[in-house]
């Protein structure tokens, strides 16, 4: 079974804060996701990967960074909280050939930016 | 116009029911389609891919309608498990990190 994990389940952080959210996959995958889910709005795509080293802004970059050095580890980053960053951030990763598009999900981190 | 687009419901559906769900999407060009399952505050988890022919797995039977740009999820004999968010889900190929595009989900409650 594909496993993605998350470093955190729940995390409260304040304002101005520089917060690390680490993310996980243990099969190899090429293609690492970091979406964001609130309520009315579904699940927005923030950054992807597709590679070592290699990132795609998604459709909400905006006051995010990511990392991926390592090819199971993809890291987002919030250089300075905000309270509109509150949210439910869902890490998610595929095999990256052209007929397996299923993307598996890791367990998500509930945000709380006070 | 969204990309992506699912009725929000809720569908609330007695146990023994059937229930359809539908979505459409913007992009002709769009490869692959998917339905994923979101329960309550836990991840979204696929349920089953959409073929062109149709495919069915068990209660559920997925269909795509490539001429009128829609999917749909028909369950028949609903259990009170059956009761999530149901995600729709579409794959433009080409894209880099063929990333996908997911639809705010249709949510189904099943009661007794």
């Amino acid at each position: 079974d594909v496993k993605v994990t998350q470093s955190s389940r729940y995390l409260v952080k304040r304002t101005g804060e520089k917060v690390f959210l680490e993310c996980v996959q243990d099969m190899d995958h090429e293609n690492m996701f970091w979406y964001r889910q609130d309520p009315g709005l579904g699940l927005r795509l923030i950054y992807f990967s597709y590679d070592v080293k290699m990132k795609e802004k998604g459709d909400i970059p905006e006051g995010y960074s990511v990392s991926r050095e390592k090819k199971e580890r993809f890291s987002l980053i919030l250089e300075s909280a905000s309270t509109n960053q509150t949210s439910m951030y869902l890490c998610a990763s595929s095999p990256g050939t052209a007929y397996q598009e299923t993307q598996y999900f890791g367990p998500g981190t509930r945000l709380l930016v006070l | 116009r969204k990309e992506v687009e699912q009725d929000p419901g809720p569908f609330n559906v007695p146990e023994g029911a059937t229930v359809a769900f539908n979505c459409t999407y913007s992009n002709s060009a769009s490869q692959s389609f998917f339905w994923y399952r979101q329960d309550c505050r836990k991840e979204p988890k696929l349920l089953m891919s959409v073929y062109s022919s149709g495919n069915e797995d068990g209660r559920f039977t997925a269909q795509l309608n490539r001429a009128s740009q829609y999917i749909s999820l028909l369950i028949r004999d609903s259990k009170l498990s059956d009761s999530a968010t149901y995600l729709c889900v579409v794959n433009l190929f080409g894209q880099a990190g063929t990333a996908l595009i997911f639809g705010k989900g249709t949510t189904l409650s099943v009661s007794s």
